[in-house]
Protein backbone atom coordinates (compact mmCIF):
# COMPACT_ATOMS: atom_id res chain seq x y z
CA UNK A 1 0.00 0.00 0.00
CA UNK A 2 0.56 3.41 -0.08
CA UNK A 3 3.34 4.98 2.55
CA UNK A 4 5.06 7.99 3.59
CA UNK A 5 8.27 8.24 5.52
CA UNK A 6 9.76 11.68 7.31
CA UNK A 7 13.28 12.26 8.76
CA UNK A 8 13.28 11.60 12.14
CA UNK A 9 12.47 14.37 14.74
CA UNK A 10 13.05 16.58 16.65
CA UNK A 11 14.74 19.14 14.80
CA UNK A 12 15.72 21.98 15.90
CA UNK A 13 17.71 25.40 14.29
CA UNK A 14 18.17 28.37 15.71
CA UNK A 15 16.41 31.37 13.86
CA UNK A 16 17.54 32.20 10.14
CA UNK A 17 19.18 28.59 9.56
CA UNK A 18 18.41 26.58 6.67
CA UNK A 19 15.91 24.11 6.88
CA UNK A 20 15.48 20.76 5.43
CA UNK A 21 13.16 17.91 6.01
CA UNK A 22 13.26 14.68 4.17
CA UNK A 23 10.32 12.89 3.15
CA UNK A 24 10.04 10.28 0.31
CA UNK A 25 7.09 8.03 -0.69
CA UNK A 26 5.65 4.47 -2.27
CA UNK A 27 2.67 4.86 -4.17
CA UNK A 28 1.40 2.84 -7.26
CA UNK A 29 0.12 4.99 -10.21
CA UNK A 30 0.66 9.02 -9.93
CA UNK A 31 0.47 10.59 -6.21
CA UNK A 32 -0.23 14.24 -5.26
CA UNK A 33 1.86 15.53 -2.43
CA UNK A 34 1.02 18.18 0.62
CA UNK A 35 3.05 19.18 3.02
CA UNK A 36 0.83 20.08 5.76
CA UNK A 37 1.62 21.82 9.34
CA UNK A 38 0.08 21.93 12.66
CA UNK A 39 0.94 24.50 15.10
CA UNK A 40 0.46 24.12 18.42
CA UNK A 41 -2.88 23.11 19.80
CA UNK A 42 -4.06 23.47 16.39
CA UNK A 43 -5.47 21.43 13.48
CA UNK A 44 -3.53 20.97 10.31
CA UNK A 45 -2.93 23.31 8.12
CA UNK A 46 -2.21 22.67 4.05
CA UNK A 47 1.45 24.06 3.32
CA UNK A 48 1.65 23.27 -0.22
CA UNK A 49 1.50 20.91 -2.55
CA UNK A 50 2.24 19.27 -6.14
CA UNK A 51 0.35 17.08 -8.52
CA UNK A 52 2.92 15.85 -11.08
CA UNK A 53 6.48 15.06 -11.20
CA UNK A 54 9.04 18.23 -11.10
CA UNK A 55 6.06 20.49 -10.08
CA UNK A 56 7.04 22.55 -7.37
CA UNK A 57 5.04 24.06 -4.20
CA UNK A 58 5.71 26.68 -2.58
CA UNK A 59 4.74 28.94 0.39
CA UNK A 60 5.04 31.45 3.31
CA UNK A 61 8.95 30.55 2.28
CA UNK A 62 8.81 27.21 2.29
CA UNK A 63 9.69 25.32 -0.85
CA UNK A 64 9.14 21.51 -2.22
CA UNK A 65 10.27 20.00 -5.35
CA UNK A 66 8.49 16.27 -7.01
CA UNK A 67 11.20 14.33 -7.62
CA UNK A 68 9.68 11.11 -9.42
CA UNK A 69 13.02 9.52 -10.14
CA UNK A 70 13.54 9.78 -6.22
CA UNK A 71 10.25 9.49 -5.07
CA UNK A 72 10.56 12.85 -2.72
CA UNK A 73 9.44 15.69 -1.87
CA UNK A 74 11.77 17.45 0.34
CA UNK A 75 10.31 20.53 2.72
CA UNK A 76 13.26 23.44 2.47
CA UNK A 77 13.25 26.88 3.61
CA UNK A 78 16.47 29.18 3.23
CA UNK A 79 15.48 30.85 6.74
CA UNK A 80 13.95 30.31 9.37
CA UNK A 81 11.79 32.06 12.11
CA UNK A 82 10.54 31.13 15.70
CA UNK A 83 7.05 31.87 14.50
CA UNK A 84 7.82 28.50 12.11
CA UNK A 85 8.04 26.12 15.16
CA UNK A 86 5.90 23.30 14.79
CA UNK A 87 5.40 19.99 13.24
CA UNK A 88 5.42 19.29 9.90
CA UNK A 89 3.52 16.68 7.91
CA UNK A 90 4.31 15.27 4.89
CA UNK A 91 1.59 13.14 2.99
CA UNK A 92 0.26 11.69 -0.19
CA UNK A 93 -2.93 11.42 -1.68
CA UNK A 94 -3.51 8.52 -5.04
CA UNK A 95 -6.52 10.20 -6.22
CA UNK A 96 -7.78 7.32 -8.14
CA UNK A 97 -10.43 5.62 -6.01
CA UNK A 98 -8.65 7.01 -2.24
CA UNK A 99 -11.63 9.45 -2.63
CA UNK A 100 -9.28 12.05 -1.70
CA UNK A 101 -7.48 10.49 1.67
CA UNK A 102 -4.55 11.43 2.73
CA UNK A 103 -1.82 9.17 3.94
CA UNK A 104 0.97 11.09 5.87
CA UNK A 105 4.24 10.84 7.39
CA UNK A 106 5.03 10.42 11.26
CA UNK A 107 5.18 13.93 11.58
CA UNK A 108 8.52 16.21 12.31
CA UNK A 109 8.82 18.60 15.09
CA UNK A 110 10.54 21.64 14.19
CA UNK A 111 11.79 23.90 17.22
CA UNK A 112 13.54 27.25 16.41
CA UNK A 113 15.52 28.77 18.55
CA UNK A 114 15.77 32.87 18.86
CA UNK B 1 -16.49 31.92 10.88
CA UNK B 2 -14.78 28.99 11.54
CA UNK B 3 -14.61 26.52 8.90
CA UNK B 4 -14.83 22.98 10.09
CA UNK B 5 -15.77 23.02 13.79
CA UNK B 6 -15.65 20.42 16.51
CA UNK B 7 -17.34 20.07 19.60
CA UNK B 8 -16.36 19.35 22.66
CA UNK B 9 -12.71 20.39 22.14
CA UNK B 10 -11.70 18.53 25.32
CA UNK B 11 -13.61 15.64 26.81
CA UNK B 12 -12.26 13.52 29.84
CA UNK B 13 -14.46 10.06 30.56
CA UNK B 14 -14.27 7.19 32.13
CA UNK B 15 -13.61 3.37 30.65
CA UNK B 16 -16.72 1.84 29.30
CA UNK B 17 -18.95 5.40 28.84
CA UNK B 18 -20.10 6.58 25.59
CA UNK B 19 -19.13 9.79 24.26
CA UNK B 20 -20.23 11.20 20.71
CA UNK B 21 -18.01 14.26 18.73
CA UNK B 22 -19.85 16.38 16.58
CA UNK B 23 -18.53 18.21 13.23
CA UNK B 24 -20.26 21.12 10.94
CA UNK B 25 -18.33 22.34 8.24
CA UNK B 26 -19.61 25.61 6.45
CA UNK B 27 -16.88 25.31 3.30
CA UNK B 28 -19.87 23.77 1.29
CA UNK B 29 -17.76 20.54 0.89
CA UNK B 30 -18.85 17.58 -0.33
CA UNK B 31 -16.22 15.00 1.43
CA UNK B 32 -15.73 14.87 5.35
CA UNK B 33 -13.11 12.87 7.39
CA UNK B 34 -12.74 11.62 10.99
CA UNK B 35 -8.71 11.22 11.58
CA UNK B 36 -7.14 9.86 14.70
CA UNK B 37 -3.75 11.15 16.08
CA UNK B 38 -2.00 9.68 18.83
CA UNK B 39 0.18 10.68 21.19
CA UNK B 40 3.37 10.26 18.91
CA UNK B 41 1.37 12.88 16.41
CA UNK B 42 0.90 10.10 14.12
CA UNK B 43 -2.31 10.23 12.08
CA UNK B 44 -4.04 8.07 10.31
CA UNK B 45 -8.08 8.32 8.63
CA UNK B 46 -10.99 6.78 10.31
CA UNK B 47 -13.54 7.22 8.20
CA UNK B 48 -14.56 9.14 4.73
CA UNK B 49 -18.00 10.56 3.57
CA UNK B 50 -19.11 11.67 0.59
CA UNK B 51 -22.27 13.40 0.18
CA UNK B 52 -23.67 11.35 3.27
CA UNK B 53 -22.51 8.27 1.85
CA UNK B 54 -19.81 6.51 3.61
CA UNK B 55 -17.02 5.72 1.02
CA UNK B 56 -14.02 4.62 4.00
CA UNK B 57 -13.86 2.46 6.95
CA UNK B 58 -10.33 1.69 7.80
CA UNK B 59 -10.41 -1.27 10.07
CA UNK B 60 -11.70 1.04 13.16
CA UNK B 61 -13.57 -1.26 15.77
CA UNK B 62 -17.34 -1.53 15.68
CA UNK B 63 -17.36 0.53 18.95
CA UNK B 64 -16.97 3.37 16.57
CA UNK B 65 -19.89 4.45 14.63
CA UNK B 66 -19.82 7.95 12.05
CA UNK B 67 -22.70 9.29 11.60
CA UNK B 68 -23.91 12.39 9.01
CA UNK B 69 -27.04 13.56 8.91
CA UNK B 70 -26.11 15.69 5.60
CA UNK B 71 -23.43 16.72 4.23
CA UNK B 72 -22.31 19.50 5.97
CA UNK B 73 -22.41 17.66 9.25
CA UNK B 74 -20.01 14.34 10.23
CA UNK B 75 -20.31 13.15 14.07
CA UNK B 76 -18.51 10.40 15.46
CA UNK B 77 -19.83 8.45 18.51
CA UNK B 78 -18.26 5.66 20.76
CA UNK B 79 -19.20 2.90 22.62
CA UNK B 80 -17.74 1.22 25.52
CA UNK B 81 -14.89 3.53 25.74
CA UNK B 82 -11.13 2.39 26.50
CA UNK B 83 -7.98 3.41 26.98
CA UNK B 84 -6.45 2.96 23.90
CA UNK B 85 -8.91 5.10 22.56
CA UNK B 86 -7.43 8.43 24.02
CA UNK B 87 -6.11 10.55 21.19
CA UNK B 88 -7.27 13.57 19.34
CA UNK B 89 -9.93 13.15 17.19
CA UNK B 90 -10.24 15.69 13.68
CA UNK B 91 -12.56 16.22 11.77
CA UNK B 92 -12.03 17.84 8.29
CA UNK B 93 -13.23 18.05 5.01
CA UNK B 94 -12.51 18.83 1.05
CA UNK B 95 -13.85 19.91 -2.47
CA UNK B 96 -10.71 18.21 -4.31
CA UNK B 97 -8.36 15.13 -3.36
CA UNK B 98 -5.71 15.53 -0.81
CA UNK B 99 -6.55 19.68 -0.24
CA UNK B 100 -8.69 18.98 3.37
CA UNK B 101 -9.40 21.20 5.97
CA UNK B 102 -9.48 20.23 9.21
CA UNK B 103 -10.69 21.46 12.23
CA UNK B 104 -8.70 22.07 15.43
CA UNK B 105 -9.57 18.63 17.36
CA UNK B 106 -11.05 16.96 20.18
CA UNK B 107 -9.26 15.79 22.45
CA UNK B 108 -10.06 12.75 23.99
CA UNK B 109 -8.75 11.19 27.48
CA UNK B 110 -10.24 8.06 29.26
CA UNK B 111 -9.58 7.63 32.29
Amino acid sequence: GDSVTQMEGPVTLSEEAFLTINCTYTATGYPSLFWYVQYPGEGLQLLLKATKADDKGSNKGFEATYRKETTSFHLEKGSVQVSDSAVYFCALSDGGTSYGKLTFGQGTILTVHP
Amino acid sequence: DTAVSQTPKYLVTQMGNDKSIKCEQNLGHDTMYWYKQDSKKFLKIMFSYNNKELIINETVPNRFSPKSPDKAHLNLHINSLELGDSAVYFCASSYEPGTIYFGEGSWLTVV
